[in-house]
């Protein structure tokens, strides 16, 4: 089945540093992938998306790529800010157009 | 862009009673609405698919007796947590797929808790 593997937070950081949160998925065929961000007591707001193998998502300085051959979309970011401070989700859409997340990375960027 | 409205955003409710959570899509028509299961500090757990006019999809281990989905219109899901107890507090989140084109929009969620 469908799956994806989110580097495990909790991750503190200074303000102007830089941030990496890896994702590796498992999928049958040709899955779409995303970045969520979930800020507390709300929903999760779309950070960005690949549609396929190459593509670069980027979106409020935040990027991802969609490597295939290593199967990963590793979310970087270089130079947070405390507004950043969020839970963020990679997840990857496949066939059956269900959303499968990882675990969520907890990300606070101290001033 | 594309919106979702949940509501309510947090309910209260005694045991033994139910409660309704409401999903719309403001601005677009949603082929799919998912219903989302979140406990404190972990990821989204799906609890079911529902397409418009027709019954919705339960994953697995998901009491569709109890968890009761109708999905009436392409803008209106309702999520009802029947007979509630206070293992089934939780937050709660719903998310519409757009008829077209690969979106998924997420409603703010629901905080549920049982007493």
């Amino acid at each position: 089945g469908n799956s994806v593997t989110q580097m495990e937070g909790p991750v503190t950081l200074s303000e102007e540093a830089f941030l990496t949160i890896n994702c590796t998925y498992t999928a049958t065929g040709y899955p779409s992938l995303f970045w969520y961000v979930q800020y507390p007591g709300e929903g999760l707001q779309l950070l960005l998306k690949a549609t396929k193998a190459d593509d670069k998502g980027s979106n409020k300085g935040f990027e991802a790529t969609y490597r295939k051959e290593t199967t990963s979309f590793h979310l970087e970011k270089g130079s947070v800010q405390v507004s950043d401070s969020a839970v963020y989700f990679c997840a990857l859409s496949a066939a059956d157009y269900k959303l499968s997340f990882g675990a969520g990375t907890t990300v606070t960027v101290r001033a | 862009g594309a919106v979702v409205s949940q509501h309510p955003s947090r309910v209260i409710c005694k045991s033994g009673t139910s409660v309704k959570i409401e999903c719309r899509s403001l601005d677009f028509q949603a082929t799919t609405m998912f219903w989302y299961r979140q406990f404190p500090k972990q990821s989204l757990m799906l609890m079911a698919t529902s397409n418009e006019g027709s019954k919705a999809t339960y994953e697995q281990g998901v009491e569709k007796d109890k968890f009761l989905i109708n999905h009436a219109s392409l803008t209106l899901s309702t999520l009802t947590v029947t007979s509630a107890h206070p293992e089934d507090s939780s937050f709660y989140i719903c998310s519409a797929r757009e008829r077209q084109g690969l979106g998924y929009t997420f409603g703010s969620g629901t905080r549920l808790t049982v007493v």
